[in-house]
């Protein structure tokens, strides 16, 4: 069974500091790496993909990957209190597998 | 606007019953999936349909099927509803060459009662 795994939190953060977020993955051969972010009672929205081992910057957001340790991260920069959501890691392969997801809170 | 939609956006019904809920999308994607989200949040595929060929189907009890009219369609019909299918719905679709990841529509929580 694929697998994908991610720290449910929750974490915390305040306002202005930097939110690592973490994941890690089972299989090897993998290639596509996404970062959904969910409000409650909303819908996964894409933020980030990342393909390549190292960084990919958008705005605030840096996702990291290193595959020889099947490691994907991704990094809020100023966090802000609508940074607040639940954010799931997924891995393409066939399909999109995601982990469960880590809740955030970034208090003013 | 473009997007991926469904409908209904809540559905309550007895055990028993059958229920389908429809989705749509037009941005022109040739992949469309079926996801189910827990109360503990995970998301799980049920289904993807890519140019209205199953090519995926992940453990899921036959009283789940799948129906595509087109590959713009992606309905999700459910027979003898049990508690257990409570959960929310998320249709999504993708370009599947491109691996720019999935559109998600705005999902439907199925309460059995």
């Amino acid at each position: 069974q694929k697998e994908v795994e991610q720290n449910s939190g929750p974490l915390s953060a305040p306002e202005g500091a930097i939110a690592s977020l973490n994941c890690t993955y089972s299989d090897r051969g993998s290639q596509s790496f996404f970062w959904y972010r969910q409000y409650s009672g909303k819908s996964p929205e894409l933020i980030m993909f990342i393909y390549s081992n190292g960084d990919k910057e958008d705005g605030r957001f840096t996702a990291q990957l290193n595959k020889a340790s099947q490691y994907v991260s991704l990094l809020i920069r100023d966090s802000q209190p609508s940074d607040s959501a639940t954010y799931l890691c997924a891995v393409e392969d066939n399909d999109m597998r995601f982990g469960a997801g880590t809740r955030l809170t970034v208090k003013p | 606007d473009t997007a991926v939609s469904q409908t209904p956006k809540y559905l309550v019904t007895q055990m028993g019953n059958d229920k389908s809920i429809k989705c749509e999308q037009n941005l022109g994607h040739d992949t469309m999936y079926w996801y189910k989200q827990d109360s503990k949040k995970f998301l799980k595929i049920m289904f993807s349909y890519n140019n209205k060929e199953l090519i995926i189907n992940e453990t899921v009890p036959n009283r789940f099927s799948p129906k595509s009219p087109d590959k713009a369609h992606l309905n999700l019909h459910i027979n003898s509803l049990e508690l257990g299918d409570s959960a929310v719905y998320f249709c999504a679709s993708s370009q599947f060459s491109d691996h720019y990841g999935y559109t998600f529509g705005s999902g439907t929580r199925l309460t059995v009662v």
